[in-house]
């Protein structure tokens, strides 16, 4: 079974200040794990993806997350806030094959002027 | 190639009555996974189809649920006598099939409110 733990359902950064998204994960397979974007009232968008291929992974919009096996971890990053970053993320797993997505229960990132 | 279609965007409904959501996937693909998104939470699994199959259901509730993906036409999620605890946003999902990295495809969603 796959779990996630995303730390912070709220998250206050300044514009131009570090992005820092925590998600911790179980899984009893390797996962593969996501994050996706949801604006308001939109759909989910997916930021990046976990594909072993390597642990530091680079995905749209300057984010970027790293993968930690001895800490069950893919924190999600960002070097410099946008205003239009703010929104609401989400970090999922999944088990192997087509298997449904398990979903964190998501941190709001607000951006301050 | 456009993206996931969800339709209604917002629907309304009276306590007994039913709501039918409706996903088109994106052109291409057979999969198609349902979630539901309660207020403050994330999303959860409901149901995973392919064509004329379920998958996996392991995610819906056990009673006025059902979910059904024809040969034609889109995907239906029905929901038979809402309750206001049926308020929330569902999505859907679509990819082609594949391995475990292949992305799913959200939709808009539709949300219902129940009055």
């Amino acid at each position: 079974a796959q779990s996630v733990t995303q730390l912070g359902s709220h998250v206050s950064v300044s514009e131009g200040a570090l992005v820092l998204l925590r998600c911790n994960y179980s899984s009893s397979v390797p996962p593969y794990l996501f994050w996706y974007v949801q604006y308001p009232n939109k759909g989910l968008q997916l930021l990046l993806k976990y594909t072993s291929a390597a642990t530091l992974v680079k995905g749209i919009n300057g984010f970027e997350a790293e993968f930690k096996k001895s800490e069950t971890s893919f924190h999600l990053t960002k070097p410099s806030a946008h205003m239009s970053d703010a929104a609401e993320y989400f970090c999922a797993v999944r088990g192997g094959g087509n298997t449904p997505l398990v979903f964190g229960k998501g941190t709001r990132l607000s951006v301050i002027a | 190639n456009a993206g996931v279609m969800q339709n209604p965007r917002h629907l309304v409904r009276r306590r007994g009555q039913e709501a039918r959501l409706r996903c088109s996937p994106m052109k291409g693909h057979s999969h198609v996974y349902w979630y539901r998104q309660l207020p403050e939470e994330g999303l959860k699994f409901m149901v995973y189809l392919q064509k004329e199959n379920i998958i996996d259901e392991s995610g819906m509730p056990k009673e006025r649920f059902s979910a059904e993906f024809p040969k034609e036409g889109p995907s239906i999620l029905r929901i038979q006598q809402v309750v206001r605890g049926d308020s929330a946003a569902y999505f859907c999902a679509s990819s082609t099939p594949g391995g475990s990295y292949n992305e799913q495809f959200f939709g808009p969603g539709t949300r219902l409110t129940v009055l």
